[in-house]
């Protein structure tokens, strides 16, 4: 089972150009999640999304947007990219949303703002 | 604020036994979940606590004190394939994720 996809695996982006991190579940989760991942600091959250339509900001929403078309996919976008958005993107999902339900990640995605 | 506490770093010797500690301060709480992530991969679940107490699956096991602020994670029967990172996560009062900053475990032969 794929379970989470992500794309691109890594990538190398100039200061002021946009991006759009992509974000595929083929687990029927309702809830979806971006965190980023930074040297020294626990993962922090982005976005977030319970359930296909609805998104909500975490701890350091600024800078990005997503949006919930639909069940399976969740992409995250910078609209006009920081050298500090450097960082590991993580996706996750989890079964449902305001639960203790584990969340379930994909392989990440590496990003260098130049 | 939240925080969560955990050790930067630990090493211990295969076949050992190791006990990874994590405290925390959090608005709210609505459970602690241990996440193995190995060097370059995806965080993978290991267990989640919400009652007092020992959980055990297998060569891993999982504390709780809800009253201290307090969870450790103990590894047994070390394999070299342990050397990872170990995140410790609480869920808060928004059901979100709290997370620490991970302690890295070095095995040594």
């Amino acid at each position: 089972t794929a379970g989470i996809t992500q794309a691109p695996t890594s990538q190398i982006l100039a200061a002021g150009r946009s991006m759009t991190l992509r974000c595929t579940q083929d687990m029927r989760h309702n809830a979806m999640y971006w965190y980023r991942q930074d040297l020294g600091l626990g993962l922090r959250l982005i976005h977030y999304s319970n359930t296909a339509g609805t998104t909500g900001k975490g701890e350091v929403p600024d800078g990005y947007s997503v949006s919930r078309a639909n069940t399976d996919d969740f992409p995250l976008t910078l609209a006009s990219a920081v050298p500090s958005q450097t960082s590991v993107y993580f996706c996750a999902s989890s079964a449902t949303g305001g639960s203790n339900q584990p969340q379930h990640f994909g392989d990440g995605t590496r990003l260098s703002i130049l | 604020g939240q925080n969560i506490d955990q050790p930067t770093e630990m090493t211990a010797t295969e076949g050992a036994i190791v006990q990874i500690n994590c405290t925390y301060q959090t608005s709210g709480f609505n459970g602690l979940f241990w996440y193995q992530q190995h060097a370059g991969e995806a965080p993978t679940f290991l267990s989640y606590n919400v009652l007092d107490g020992l959980e055990e699956k297998g060569r891993f096991s999982s504390f709780l004190s809800r009253s201290k602020g307090y969870s450790y994670l103990l590894l047994k029967e070390l394999q070299m394939k342990d050397s990872a990172s170990y995140l410790c996560a609480v869920m808060d009062s928004n059901y979100q994720l709290i997370w620490g900053a991970g302690t890295k475990l070095i095995i040594k032969p």
